[in-house]
């Protein structure tokens, strides 16, 4: 089984601050883990992935997450916040199983919205 | 470009009335997903089909059925839509990669049905 739980439905930062979105996860197996961002009445875009390769991982548009095993967390960040990335964020966990885990499904976390304020 | 394409941005229907949402993809991905957004749950699974024909229950799937009689489309159907159906529709695909489906999903923009 898997889970993902995004910490806080909504966060606040000033533009030109710094940007920190929190997710940790549950998952049976190695996971693949995933930031998705959703602009105001659009569909979901892939932000970054992380898939067992480096631990660090950069995504478009400035932002980049940390796979830390031990503390099973996956946080985005973004050193300056930039008006236009104000959104919601997808945390997504896939523990792709075993054998033949094309069939396999993500787990979605509730997402966190996120304001900039000038 | 990738792209999936869902034929209806927004709808208003009546309790009771069978509801489509169609969902085509040009990029021939194996795995098609139904999801339906409601604020504060995030993004639930209600169907998703690995090939043609084939097809799963998410985790939500009451009320709800699909038909992939295509590689390409992938429909879900309201048989007899109510008002706790209400929500944005979110349709995905993905490429099955050897064995191990690495889960970047393609989204489509999102179908908002409103039932009265």
């Amino acid at each position: 089984a898997q889970s993902v739980t995004q910490l806080d439905s909504h966060v606040s930062v000033s533009e030109g601050t710094p940007v920190l979105l929190r997710c940790n996860y549950s998952s049976s197996y190695s996971p693949s883990l995933f930031w998705y961002v959703q602009h105001p009445n659009k569909g979901l875009q892939l932000l970054l992935k992380y898939t067992s390769a480096a631990t660090l991982v950069k995504g478009i548009n400035g932002f980049e997450a940390e796979f830390k095993k031990s503390e099973t967390s996956f946080h985005l960040t973004k050193p300056s916040a930039h008006m236009s990335d104000a959104a919601e964020y997808f945390c997504v966990v896939s523990d792709g199983g075993g054998l033949d885990t094309g069939r396999r499904a993500l787990t979605f976390g509730s997402g966190t919205r996120l304001q900039v304020q000038p | 470009d990738v792209k999936v394409t869902q034929s209806s941005r927004y709808l208003v229907k009546r309790t009771g009335e069978k509801v489509f949402l169609e969902c085509v993809q040009d990029m021939d991905h194996e795995n098609m997903f139904w999801y339906r957004q409601d604020p504060g749950l995030g993004l639930r699974l209600i169907y998703f089909s690995y090939d043609v024909k084939m097809k799963e229950k998410g985790d939500i799937p009451e009320g709800y059925s699909v038909s992939r009689e295509k590689k390409e489309r992938f429909s879900l159907i309201l048989e007899s839509a109510s008002t706790n159906q209400t929500s944005m529709y979110l349709c995905a695909s993905s490429l099955r990669t050897g064995s191990r489906n690495t889960g970047e999903l393609f989204f489509g923009e999102g179908s908002r049905l409103t039932v009265l």
